[in-house]
């Protein structure tokens, strides 16, 4: 069993919708939760980053740590065409290494 | 002007071949790192240098060898090219090796291995 597992998709929304994407975890250490965005053929970028539980909201997006459930979420409001990417989570122990255990990815398409 | 350049973009070459890829990042990070995504698009950690000095050593074959000549480089070097290497490579950057800085990413490197 993995340590992080996304469902890989791929996920198709028409423009508008609100897009919920999800990962679940196994290590109860892990102190930080990131999502980025990656387009093809291009290196994956920074969305959301998060400590522990509790939400954080950017923009439209709003990403969600449930430590308890081991579960963290994003959602995406009032999706737009521009959105459709793969998004993966990530994940780090409280270390000094900056190692990150990241999900398979989930790839969005949000149809115009 | 990219922050993190990698080359090159494509690599295509033979078992059995020495390859090599280059990374500069012009962030003034400190810290850098090689990630491999696989064609499942899972990445995974390779190696992470902090002031050219080697903290992150993942279970990788000694075919790989990182070297980072200085705080903006950081070079992989790969011997003996198999069929499994076939990936794309990513570099990346941080400042500082702790958890909280964010990583930036290069746009790759597909190696594919014939």
């Amino acid at each position: 069993q993995k340590e992080v597992e996304q469902d890989p998709g791929p996920l198709s929304v028409p423009e508008g919708a609100i897009v919920s994407l999800n990962c679940t975890y196994s290590n109860s250490a892990f102190q930080y939760f990131m999502w980025y965005r990656q387009y093809s053929r291009k290196g994956p970028e920074l969305l959301m980053y998060t400590y522990s539980s509790g939400n954080k909201e950017d923009g439209r997006f709003t990403a969600q740590v449930d430590k308890s459930s081991k579960y963290i979420s994003l959602f995406i409001r009032d999706s737009q065409p521009s959105d459709s990417a793969t998004y993966l989570c990530a994940m780090s122990l409280p270390s000094n290494t900056g190692k990150l255990i990241f999900g398979q990815g989930t790839t969005l398409q949000v149809k115009p | 002007d990219t922050a993190v350049s990698q080359t090159p973009k494509y690599l295509v070459t033979q078992m059995g071949n020495d390859k090599s890829i280059k990374c500069e990042q012009n962030l003034g990070h400190d810290t850098m790192y090689w990630y491999k995504q696989d064609s499942k698009k899972f990445l995974k950690i390779m190696f992470s240098y902090n002031n050219k000095e080697l903290i992150i050593n993942e279970t990788v074959p000694n075919r790989f060898s990182p070297k980072s000549p200085d705080k903006a480089h950081l070079n992989l070097h790969i011997n003996s090219l198999e069929l499994g290497d076939s990936a794309v490579y990513f570099c990346a950057s941080s400042q500082g090796a702790g958890t909280k800085s964010p990583l930036h990413f290069g746009n790759g490197t597909r190696l594919t291995v014939t």
